[in-house]
């Protein structure tokens, strides 16, 4: 969706190294999510953030929404394989009940 | 708990068929999406229900029609296949409020 600017498109790093994917938008983000999807696979619900300036970690994944809550960042410390696939931002802003998403982030682990 | 589960997986279509694609959920929830999912657009939301009986469009509603008779299942119909329409269909659900969204595996359609 236009609504959702996600980057990097894909990612390519080599094991152990840390990275990181931005999600932003022009209009306020009331509730923004993190999903991973596998390639051929469904997606799978990482983590919801609501509050501006909220962080919330994950194993070795955190999630961070700025104070305007228009941007928010995934970072991941040392990579693995197994974090590997495409990584999606969604997000409410209060539209009524729709939910957009951004086209995703893939990301390729070498070990 | 089978969470969302989406029939068939996969399907091939000649242009102008019809088919459903039936989506059910058993977490009891009141929302339900349909999304589709195409190279470098992302997810983008067909239609969506708040409740039973109920039922709105999305971002690219044309060309597909939905139906929520019963809370656990929504259905996704395509009159006339074109093969604009040959992506990958996911469904999707979610409590009440503003939560996260759970999804289904996926139908990946092909309309030649």
């Amino acid at each position: 969706s236009q609504e959702l600017e996600q980057s990097p498109q894909s990612l390519i790093v080599q094991e152990g190294k840390n990275l990181t994917i931005n999600c932003t938008s022009s209009k306020t983000l009331y509730g923004l999510y993190w999903y991973k999807q596998k390639y051929g696979e469904g997606l799978i619900f990482l983590m919801m953030l609501q509050k501006g300036g909220e962080e919330k970690s994950h194993e070795k994944i955190t999630a961070k929404l700025d104070e305007k809550k228009q941007q928010s960042s995934l970072h991941i410390t040392a990579s693995q394989p197994s974090h590997a696939g495409i990584y999606l931002c969604g997000a409410d802003m209060r539209t009524g009940n729709q939910f957009y998403f951004g086209t995703g982030t893939s990301l390729t682990v070498i070990p | 708990n089978a969470g969302v589960t989406q029939t068939p997986k996969f399907r091939v279509l000649k242009t102008g068929q019809s088919m459903t694609l039936l989506c059910a959920q058993d977490m009891n929830h009141e929302y339900m999406y349909w999304y589709r999912q195409d190279p470098g657009m992302g997810l983008r939301l067909i239609h969506y229900s708040v409740g039973e009986g109920t039922t709105a469009k999305g971002e690219v509603p044309d060309g597909y029609n939905v139906s929520r008779l019963k809370k656990q299942n929504f259905l996704l119909g395509l009159e006339s296949a074109a093969p604009s329409q040959t992506s990958v269909y996911f469904c999707a659900s979610m409590e009440g409020g503003r939560n996260e969204q759970f999804f289904g595996p996926g139908t990946r359609l092909t309309v030649l």
